[in-house]
């Protein structure tokens, strides 16, 4: 099945810095999904995003679904502590194939 | 609340031992997937299920089993034929429909070997 390449694999940075982490693919999706899970829980849905080229926010968070439809990046500003997780990057191609990235652990020191 | 409910938080097997995960949606939801989640991976696709009494293996479905006789409920068996059980196992759901509508998740289910 497609691969999701996600970078990078960690994050150490100061509170207040803003954050850049992408996703890319060697097949295309037809939808990009922005994930975040904090230790022993679930992932919780950010941001989706339908259509090639298509920017979308969520507060501090901006993500974009790349004109190839084999990318996408989030980014994060003036983060904050509670910040701190794993965020996940999942493509879709069809209503059942949903693929995800490994992941990229955040860390915000205050 | 409308949510997905995952249970036991934690749970142990026994060697030789099948073992079921619990997983309910009350969200009305006709799509039920089953991940498995080891650290520094992405999740991994065990099984899921689109309608009622349909299922399909996903990526690694070998030594699971699964279940959907109720649209709310969707029961993983991890049987003694899976032989590295160890993980996080986590339930999403979503609603069927023309575009890509987001999986949403449970909160887990920590497996470890006694």
């Amino acid at each position: 099945g497609q691969q999701l390449n996600q970078s990078p694999q960690s994050m150490f940075i100061q509170e207040g810095e803003d954050v850049s982490m992408n996703c890319t693919s060697s097949s295309i999706f037809n939808t990009w999904l922005w994930y975040k899970q904090d230790p022993g829980e679930g992932p919780v849905l950010l941001i989706a995003l339908y259509k090639a080229g298509e920017l979308t926010s969520n507060g501090r968070l901006t993500a974009q679904f790349g004109i190839t439809r084999k990318d996408s990046f989030l980014n994060i500003s003036a983060s904050i502590p509670s910040d701190v997780g794993i965020y996940f990057c999942a493509g879709c191609y069809n209503n059942n194939d949903m693929r995800f990235g490994a992941g990229t652990r955040l860390t915000v020191k205050p | 609340d409308g949510g997905i409910t995952q249970s036991p938080k934690y749970l142990f097997r026994k060697e030789g031992q099948n073992v079921t995960l619990s997983c309910e949606q009350n969200l009305n939801h006709d799509a039920m997937y089953w991940y498995r989640q080891d650290p520094g991976q992405g999740l991994r696709l065990i099984y899921y299920s689109q309608i009622v009494n349909d299922f399909q293996k996903g990526d690694i479905a070998e030594g699971y089993s699964v279940s959907r006789e109720k649209k709310e409920s969707f029961p993983l068996t991890v049987t003694s034929a899976q032989k590295n059980p160890t993980a996080f196992y986590l339930c999403a759901s979503k609603r069927q429909g023309l575009s890509n509508q987001p999986q949403h998740f449970g909160d887990g289910t920590r497996l470890s070997i006694l």
